[in-house]
């Protein structure tokens, strides 16, 4: 088993550029979770899916962020227009009905 | 609606002493999972002890805790810190299937 696979690991993009982060999930896992974390702001939820379906999309900012989940293979958090405020490490995680999250290694953005 | 607390955002012991991190949560369902996640620098967070069963210790690595639901606690200890018990220490709560609750973390430092 793999664990939880997430690209790219580090990305760096211009303030005003489009980010797309991926993330495949443990198979047979039925939820997967986005978070991000910052030194200042810790562990932030952002949104979770179950059997693909959007479920609470609470942490999302709203304007700029969306995240889908086309299949149970995979997941993409798409931040538009990025801004420094933005540089984070995102965090994905799978987890199985009791609700244990496996995450994965992270993708660490920077907005320049 | 549901919460974790934990009480410390930085505890400094020397080696050798023993660890106590407080964790309390706040939940309207009577069934809650708790969780304690470790992070160490660089890496993302792991589990590290996870309880469903009120006043069962659990235990793994040396670390213990116990939920206690008429207390809403489930500290985490060990008997003897050690230097790479060093790390962000994470308490969370879920519901079984819904979304995962987390403490703002406890970043433990131990020292020679």
């Amino acid at each position: 088993n793999a664990g939880v696979i997430q690209t790219p690991r580090h990305k760096v993009t211009g303030k005003g550029q489009e980010a797309t982060l991926w993330c495949e999930p443990i198979s047979g896992h039925s939820a997967v979770f986005w978070y991000r974390q910052t030194i200042v702001q810790g562990l932030e939820f952002l949104t979770y899916f179950r059997n693909q379906a959007p479920i609470d999309d609470s942490g999302m900012p709203k304007e700029r962020f969306s995240a889908q989940m086309p299949n149970q293979s995979h997941s993409t958090l798409k931040i538009q227009s990025t801004q420094p405020q933005d540089s984070a490490v995102y965090l994905c995680a799978s987890s199985p009905y009791t609700g244990q999250l496996y995450f994965g290694e992270g993708s660490k953005l920077t907005v320049l | 609606g549901d919460s974790v607390t934990q009480t410390e955002g930085l505890v400094t012991l020397t080696e050798g002493l023993p660890v106590m991190l407080n964790c309390t949560y706040q939940t309207i369902y009577s069934n809650p999972f708790l969780f304690w996640y470790v992070q160490h620098l660089n890496e993302s967070p792991r589990l590290l002890l996870k309880s469903f069963t009120d006043n069962k210790r659990t235990e793994h690595q040396g670390f213990h805790a116990t939920l206690h639901k008429s207390s809403s606690s489930f500290h985490l200890q060990k008997s003897s810190a050690q230097l790479s018990d060093s790390a962000l220490y994470y308490c969370a709560l879920s519901e079984g299937n819904n979304r995962i609750f987390f403490g703002d973390g406890t970043q433990l430092v131990v020292k020679p």
